[in-house]
């Protein structure tokens, strides 16, 4: 049992360039998450995912775009990628909202992006 | 919108020590929960504990326990017996149950506090 995991764990772009962030879970989860954590910032979220084919806009979604094609991958895209989005990013996944006793968020081991 | 506070931008403890972490929230919600993560130098996030605002009683996880102050809107992390190990950055996180109109789906993390564990 893999849990999250995220690929790549690293990247380095130029301006403008164009990139996919994968996550994948094997927990047969319903909903899926991607934050963006900088220093200082805590974890902010940019969209998230409440079932296979769906999206939906989180805190911070400008710049970037998500697909949620099968229900265990969740794929972050830049378009056109600028310094401001140099980041970690963390995927994290959990299987009920609202109360359930295993309501758990579980999280990805993070990718640092770097854009120069 | 809820919003997480930690004052704290950095905290020392010695080794076997007790050390308290601070977080304040703000939420017009009567339902949520309230949680406490730790991410180490290998960037994991691990959730360390987690309380029902509904339930009276503290949570304990081992040497972590809360002291969960639901009218001030406080959720401190009390660490007992500190150890090497414990040494990370601590994130206060709050999810509204959904139950009372808020939005279900989303942790909103405050901004973190950075524990050294001093040998």
């Amino acid at each position: 049992n893999a849990g999250v995991t995220q690929t790549p764990k690293f990247r380095v772009l130029k301006t403008g360039q164009s990139m996919t962030l994968l996550c994948a879970q094997d927990m047969n989860h319903e909903y899926m998450y991607w934050y963006r954590q900088d220093p200082g910032m805590g974890l902010r979220l940019i969209h998230y995912s409440v079932g296979e084919g769906t999206t939906a806009k989180g805190e911070v979604p400008d710049g970037y775009n998500v697909s949620r094609l099968k229900k265990q991958n969740f794929l972050l895209g830049l378009e056109s990628a600028a310094p401001s989005q140099t980041s970690v990013y963390f995927c994290a996944s959990s299987y009920s909202l609202g109360g359930a006793t295993n309501e758990k968020l579980f999280f990805g081991s993070g990718t640092q992006l770097s854009v120069l | 919108a809820q919003t997480v506070t930690q004052s704290q931008p950095e905290m020392s403890v010695q080794e076997a020590e007790t050390v308290t972490l601070s977080c304040t929230y703000d939420t017009s919600e009567s339902d949520y929960y309230l949680f406490w993560y730790k991410q180490p130098p290998s960037r994991q996030m691990i959730l360390v504990i987690r309380q029902e605002a509904y339930k009276q009683q503290n949570a304990t996880e081992n040497r972590f326990s809360v002291n969960f102050q639901k009218a001030a809107k406080s959720f401190s992390l009390k660490i007992s017996d500190s150890q090497l190990g414990d040494a990370a950055m601590y994130f206060c996180a709050y999810r509204s149950s959904g139950r009372s109109g808020g939005s279900n789906y989303k942790l909103t993390f405050g901004k973190g506090t950075l524990l050294t564990v001093n040998p």
